[in-house]
């Protein structure tokens, strides 16, 4: 089984919708990070969290919320989507030890709003 | 597969050569700095990383050369397989915060 797990793996959705992201990890780390990723462009941090009761904003967090429900669990949602945000969310852990340079991430989901 | 990057810079190799991936950045400040692949519908995977005091570090196949002078990281593989196609990200790391670049699709001829 994989150490982060992504569901959906794809998704398509209409505009206006509320849609939910779920990721959850088996690797025991204290840091969650959800990603986007958009052809051309490198990954964009929309939130973080170092543990349950830590949320942090990202560089594009406009239109998306978060829930750190438990260490192994951060959820990624779109209160109402539009189609701008159709792309490739990933999300990662990082164990937040030493320099903290390695992060292991999901399959990714693929999301597309209509 | 996903399609992670429809206008990367691409590299195409022959299968057994060294392949040279390069990163310039932006950040003299950055701590570390980190090369990340990423395999067609799958997430990016670490591959090796180095601190910024240093030039060059060596791994399994890969090792990274840092040149803080003119702010150029590359990525040399040698004897370049089939199994590294694929898309490679350069990572800043900046205190907490990790900043990709846009990264290089590798093609790998058989």
């Amino acid at each position: 089984d994989a150490d982060v797990t992504q569901t959906p793996r794809n998704r398509i959705t209409k505009t206006g919708k509320r849609i939910m992201l779920e990721c959850s990890q088996t690797k025991g780390h204290d840091r969650m990070y959800w990603y986007r990723q958009d052809p051309g462009l490198g990954l964009r941090l929309i939130y973080y969290s170092f543990d349950v009761k830590d949320i942090n904003k990202g560089e594009i967090s406009d239109g998306y919320s978060v829930s750190r429900q438990a260490q192994a669990k951060f959820s990624l949602s779109l209160e109402s989507a539009i189609p701008n945000q159709t792309a490739l969310y990933f999300c990662a852990t990082s164990p937040g030890t030493g320099f903290d340079t390695e992060a292991f991430f999901g399959q990714g989901t693929r999301l597309t709003v209509v | 597969g996903e399609s992670v990057g429809l206008h990367l810079p691409t590299l195409s190799v022959q299968e057994g050569d060294n392949s040279i991936i390069n990163c310039a950045y932006s950040n003299s400040a950055s701590d570390y700095f980190i090369w990340y692949k990423q395999e067609s519908g799958k997430g990016p995977q670490f591959i090796i990383d180095i601190r910024s005091n240093m030039d060059k570090r060596q791994g399994q196949r890969v090792t990274v050369l840092l040149n803080k002078t003119v702010k150029h990281l590359s990525l040399q593989i040698a004897a370049t397989q089939p199994g590294d196609s694929a898309v490679y990200f350069c990572a800043e790391k900046r205190g907490f915060k990790t900043i990709f670049g846009a990264g290089t699709r590798l093609f790998v001829k058989a």
